[in-house]
C-alpha cells in the first residue's frame, strides 16, 4: 500500500530537548515535504527535498533542520524546541518537482507538545 | 505571492442539506487546485483536484467543486451531506515559484452536519 509513514504520532517534551520527527514513504518519489499546521493558520511549508541531498527553507523553517540521505527519508529535526513548536506536524511527498499531476501524499501527522 | 482564502471558518448544516465551501485564490499564469479533507485526529486526505481540462471536476464521498477562472474561485459543493462529512476542509493551490514547489492552503472551513 502507497503510504507516506510518520513516526511518533504523537510527543511530548521538553524545551531544549532534541528530538527526531521520522518521515518515509514508500512510492519511490523525489519530493518530500514538512509543514506545521495551527489554528487558523491553516498549513505552513517547514523545509522540501526535491531529491536526495537537495533540501530548502520553505515558509517557516526557524528553529527545524532537515536531511535527506535516501530518497525515501526525510527526517525533520528540532535541536533545540520552544514552546512556540507545539504544533501539528505533517509529512508530504510527490512524484516530483515541477510534474503537471504532482499529488502531494500526506502522512497521518505528529502532534508535538513543547513544555 | 499566491494566495488561498477560505471564505467561512465554519459552517454548520444539517444532514441531507446541500453545502458549498469557498475558496478564493489569487491569480496566476498556472493553476493547480486542490480541496484536502481533515477527519478528527486523522490526517490529510486528497478529495479532487483541478489540474487541467474540464472545470467541473468531481472527487470521493459525492464531493465536487468548480474552477471559475474569471472570478478566481474552486468552491466545494455536495448536493447532500452526511454525519461522517463531519471535518476540516482545506483548499490549497500548487505554486512553483525558481527553484522551489510548495502547497499554499487556506485556512480551512469547519464543516458540522448536525443530525
Amino acid at each position: 500500500e502507497a503510504q507516506v509513514t510518520q513516526n511518533p504520532r504523537y510527543l511530548i517534551t521538553v524545551t531544549g530537548k532534541k528530538l527526531t520527527v521520522t518521515c518515509s514513504q514508500n512510492m519511490n518519489h523525489e519530493y518530500m515535504s514538512w509543514y506545521r499546521q495551527d489554528p487558523g493558520l491553516g498549513l505552513r511549508q517547514i523545509y522540501y527535498s526535491m531529491n536526495v541531498e537537495v533540501t530548502d527553507k520553505g515558509d517557516v523553517p526557524e528553529g527545524y533542520k532537515v536531511s535527506r540521505k535516501e530518497k525515501r527519508n526525510f527526517p525533520l529535526i528540532l535541536e533545540s524546541p520552544s514552546p512556540n513548536q507545539t504544533s501539528l506536524y505533517f509529512c508530504a511527498s510527490s512524484l516530483g518537482y515541477r510534474r503537471a499531476k504532482n499529488i502531494q501524499y500526506f502522512g497521518a501527522g505528529t502532534r508535538l507538545s513543547v513544555l | 505571492a499566491q494566495s488561498v482564502t477560505q471564505l467561512d471558518s465554519q459552517v454548520p448544516v444539517f444532514e441531507e442539506a446541500p453545502v458549498e465551501l469557498r475558496c478564493n485564490y489569487s491569480s496566476s499564469v498556472s493553476v493547480y487546485l486542490f480541496w484536502y479533507v481533515q477527519y478528527p485526529n486523522q490526517g490529510l486526505q486528497l478529495l479532487l483536484k483541478y489540474l487541467s481540462g474540464s472545470t467541473l471536476v468531481k472527487g470521493i464521498n459525492g464531493f465536487e467543486a468548480e474552477f471559475n477562472k474569471s472570478q478566481t474561485s474552486f468552491h466545494l459543493r455536495k448536493p447532500s451531506v452526511h454525519i461522517s462529512d463531519t471535518a476540516e476542509y482545506f483548499c490549497a493551490v500548487r505554486v512553483t515559484q525558481g527553484g522551489s514547489e510548495k502547497l499554499v492552503f487556506g485556512k480551512g472551513t469547519k464543516l458540522t452536519v448536525n443530525p
